[in-house]
Formats: structure tokens, C-alpha cells, sequence
């Protein structure tokens, strides 16, 4: 079974100030990890995936995150926060044996993000 | 637009009523992907398919929900004889098949149930 644990329900900073959202999972076998990010009244949008590449992964918008096997977690982080960054974040996790199918989202952490 | 579509976005329906939903995967994609979202929580899988065929269902799909894709392209979700406990946002996804595919998700179909 897999799981992941989002440490933090809402995370609240000022603009250009870091971002760092926390996300430890749990799996049986070497997973694939994401970040989703949901804005108010829009689709899920894939911020960024790690599948057993290079350990500290980039996306878009500015963010990256780093899997750390040693300590089951795989963080989100953006150097500067910006006032479209407010959003819901989940951080994901699946089997890529069985072609990343299902899906097994966190319970989100909202980004507010103070003028 | 060539994203995945949802219709409707919003339904209000009575409790013990049948409810139906379409989603319309991105044209390419050969898999298709339900999920339900309630508040405060993340997205839970609900079922899939690869084209027409549906290969998984999640234990959170009682015998009141069914779902389709006769033709492989778009999809139906039907909820019957529906219950509060069924409100909720329903998302719909879809990708191609094999390796870390990403899924594309819609802009869910938010229910309602008095």
C-alpha cells in the first residue's frame, strides 16, 4: 500500500519570500512522486515528477522538490513566493509498475501568500 | 481547447435521484480516469479504463455507481439512487498508456446532493 502524509493542512508566506511544502510517503517499492497544484475553479496541473531520474526534480513556475529515500520525503520548494502561487498543493504518489495507475493524492496544503 | 472536458460542472439533484456525468478525454489518450474529491481532501481514485475496457475499481465504488466508455473516447459516470454522502467534486483524467504517463485532469463536476 502507498500513502503520503502532507505535513502541513495551510502555509501561509509573504511575497518573494521561500516556499517550502512538506510531503513524506509511504510505499513498498521505489515510487513515483508528484506535485499537483489546484487553483480555484481550474483543473489539477502537474507541477513537477520524479521517476527515479535525478533526485532533485524542477518544474514550472520555479518550483523543484527533492526526493530524499533515506527520509521518505520528497518537499516542495520555490525560492520566491509570487501572489499566483496561492493555491492548493497535493503531493501524489504512485506504483510505476503498474504505469502510475492509481493515483494516491495527499489531503492538500493550502499556499496563502501575503502582499 | 484540447484539454480533458467535464458536463455538467455544477448538478443539484434530490437525494434518491439518478445523476449522470460525460467527460470528454483529450483526443489521444487511450485512458481514462475517475476520481472524486471531497472537502479538505485530496482526489481519491475511483475507476479507470484503457479504451474501453475498465481494468480497475476502487472499493469506494459501491453498487451504485457505473461507469462507461462504450467507443473508448468519452465517458459517463452515473450515480443512482444518489445520497448526501455523494456530494462532492468528480474529476476526470486521462493520459496515454505506459511509463510515467501524466494525467491531464478536467475541471471536475461539482454535486450537490439536498
Amino acid at each position: 500500500a502507498q500513502s503520503v502524509t502532507q505535513l502541513d493542512s495551510h502555509v501561509s508566506v509573504s511575497e518573494g519570500t521561500p516556499v517550502l511544502l512538506r510531503c513524506n510517503y509511504s510505499s513498498s517499492y521505489s515510487p513515483s512522486l508528484f506535485w499537483y497544484v489546484q487553483h480555484p475553479n481550474k483543473g489539477l496541473q502537474l507541477l513537477l515528477k520524479y521517476t527515479s531520474a535525478a533526485t532533485l526534480v524542477k518544474g514550472i513556475n520555479g518550483f523543484e522538490a527533492e526526493f530524499k529515500k533515506s527520509e521518505t520525503s520528497f518537499h516542495l520548494t520555490k525560492p520566491s513566493a509570487h501572489m499566483s502561487d496561492a493555491a492548493e498543493y497535493f503531493c501524489v504518489v504512485s506504483d510505476p509498475n503498474s504505469g502510475n495507475t492509481p493515483l494516491v493524492f495527499g489531503k492538500g496544503t493550502r499556499l496563502s501568500v501575503i502582499a | 481547447d484540447t484539454g480533458v472536458s467535464q458536463d455538467p460542472r455544477h448538478k443539484i439533484t434530490k437525494r434518491g435521484q439518478n445523476v449522470t456525468f460525460r467527460c470528454d478525454p483529450i483526443s489521444e489518450h487511450n485512458r481514462l480516469y475517475w476520481y472524486r474529491q471531497t472537502l479538505g481532501q485530496g482526489p481519491e481514485f475511483l475507476t479507470y479504463f484503457q479504451n474501453e475496457a475498465q481494468l480497475e475499481k476502487s472499493r469506494l465504488l459501491s453498487d451504485r455507481f457505473s461507469a462507461e466508455r462504450p467507443k473508448g473516447s468519452f465517458s459517463t459516470l452515473e450515480i443512482q439512487r444518489t445520497e448526501q454522502g455523494d456530494s462532492a467534486m468528480y474529476l476526470c483524467a486521462s493520459s496515454v498508456s505506459g511509463g510515467p504517463s501524466e494525467q491531464f485532469f478536467g475541471p471536475g463536476t461539482r454535486l450537490t446532493v439536498l
